[in-house]
């Protein structure tokens, strides 16, 4: 029973490509939740996804950031014109589901290592 | 706003030595705590909970009580062991808010010498 997967572990990118990072929830789950970490930060939520649908984006950057969880394949939080700034890791994590209720545990990946030269 | 604040790190012990993290936080209401591990290169997972005041929760000889009073969730293990080196976490769940949205403590790296 795979956990929830995150591709790739690492990846560079120069200033002002695109930075496409994936994230295959645990099956059975349909809700998504994107977190970045920044060098000696805690995690800060990003985005909220189920299927096709964005639930909550509130710790999303007004800009160059954007997130989908089509109905069919992974998750992707996609950056465009990256910068330095934005080198940080980058976990996903999944439940089955998204009550807001404290029993439903969240399930984490080992994290995309985004690093901008 | 809601904000959580763990001790800073790292903290390194010897095998057998016991354990306290400091954690304190900020939040309208009452919220739920966590105390989530991350395994180096690994993700975060969870490792005790409580949703209550004065809650105890456990797991893996770790333990944590909910002190509504001093707004405190430390995390104390009696005697620690090399495998459990990793980074800890302390995060919340204000009531209402959406499952994925924990906030975070920066995180302390504890190393357990043998």
């Amino acid at each position: 029973n795979a956990g929830v997967m995150q591709n790739p572990r690492h990846l560079v990118r120069r200033r002002g490509q695109e930075a496409r990072l994936r994230c295959s929830p645990m099956k059975g789950h349909s809700h998504v939740y994107w977190y970045r970490q920044l060098p000696e930060e805690g995690l800060k939520f990003m985005v909220y996804l189920q299927k096709e649908n964005i639930i909550d984006e509130s710790g999303m950057p007004k800009e160059r950031f954007s997130a989908e969880f089509p109905k069919e394949g992974p998750s992707i939080l996609r950056i465009q014109q990256v910068v330095r700034g934005d080198s940080a890791a980058y976990f996903c994590a999944s439940s089955r589901s998204g009550t807001g209720g404290t029993n439903e545990k969240l399930f984490f990946g080992s994290g995309t290592q985004l690093s901008v030269l | 706003g809601n904000s959580v604040t763990q001790m800073e790190g790292p903290v390194t012990l010897s095998e057998e030595a016991f354990l306290t993290i400091n954690c304190t936080y900020t939040a309208t209401g009452y919220p739920s705590l966590f105390w989530y591990v991350q395994y180096p290169g690994e993700g975060l997972q969870l490792l005790l909970k409580a949703t209550k005041a004065d809650d105890k929760g456990s797991n893996k000889g770790f333990e944590a009580t909910y002190r509504k009073e001093t707004t405190s969730f430390h995390l104390e293990k009696g005697s620690v062991q090399v495998s459990d080196s990793a980074v800890y976490f302390c995060a919340l769940l204000n009531y209402g808010g959406s499952q994925g949205n924990l906030i975070f403590g920066k995180g302390t790296k504890l190393s357990v010498k043998p």
